[in-house]
């Protein structure tokens, strides 16, 4: 079963604008990361943040973590066409080995 | 290796045959996953390896798919009899110390 769901599943945009992808998840977590998916490849790491943070950023990426609400969010700034991908969020448990499970995705299309 | 190998990229099975996925994570990553991935959807959690020991099978959908990790690197997903509904990508991943995931690029199933 998927852990975390994305909102929207599905997000086009002109390019130079900014994306906003937002991931909600059940149960306590240590850490949540942010995954990009190419077309018919594997998964490739963003970003992690851990439960005791609120905010990361890391070049275009700007994620955000609210563990009242049980919600986070990642913001791509000026867009490229580059960044058409699906990107899933995903949580490990806070307890036993810290299993990561996936949410179902946002599918982003960058028009350029 | 440099990064996580999977092997077949590509098989086609008949409805019925047996099928080995193999996975062959980086080198001193002690834990390894194994994901179903349906089109459209996020990967799903089938078992997760710490070293050779299998401490998590539970998203094995049924006893004919089985998976192993005897000397605690390269991993073998085998499925018996497999069936339409098996049609997928298979993702492993596999990380040295709980954070980022590094994926392979898939072996995407299709059972005919």
């Amino acid at each position: 079963s998927q852990q975390g769901e994305e909102d929207p599943q599905a997000l086009s945009i002109q390019e130079g604008e900014n994306a906003t992808m937002n991931c909600s998840y059940k149960t306590s977590i240590n850490n949540l990361q942010w995954y990009r998916q190419n077309s018919g490849r594997g998964l490739v790491h963003l970003i992690l943040i851990r439960s005791n943070e609120r905010e990361k950023h890391s070049g275009r990426l700007r994620v955000t973590l609210d563990t009242s609400k049980k919600s986070s969010s990642l913001l791509i700034t000026a867009s490229r066409a580059a960044d058409t991908a699906s990107y899933f969020c995903a949580t490990d448990d806070s307890g036993g080995y810290q299993k990561v499970t996936f949410g179902i995705g946002t599918k982003l299309q960058v028009i350029p | 290796g440099a990064g996580v190998s999977q092997s077949p990229r590509y098989k086609v099975a008949k409805r019925g045959q047996d099928v080995a996925l193999r996975c062959d994570p980086i080198s001193g990553h002690v834990s390894l996953f194994w994901y179903q991935q349906a089109l459209g959807q996020g990967p799903e959690f089938l078992t997760y390896f710490q070293n050779e020991a299998q401490l998590d099978k539970s998203g094995l959908p049924s006893d004919r798919f089985f998976a192993e990790r005897p000397e605690g690197s390269v991993s073998t997903l085998k499925i018996q009899r497999t069936q339409q509904e098996d049609s997928a990508v298979y993702l492993c991943a596999s990380w040295r110390i709980p954070g980022e995931l590094f994926f392979g690029e898939g072996s995407r199933l299709t059972v005919l």
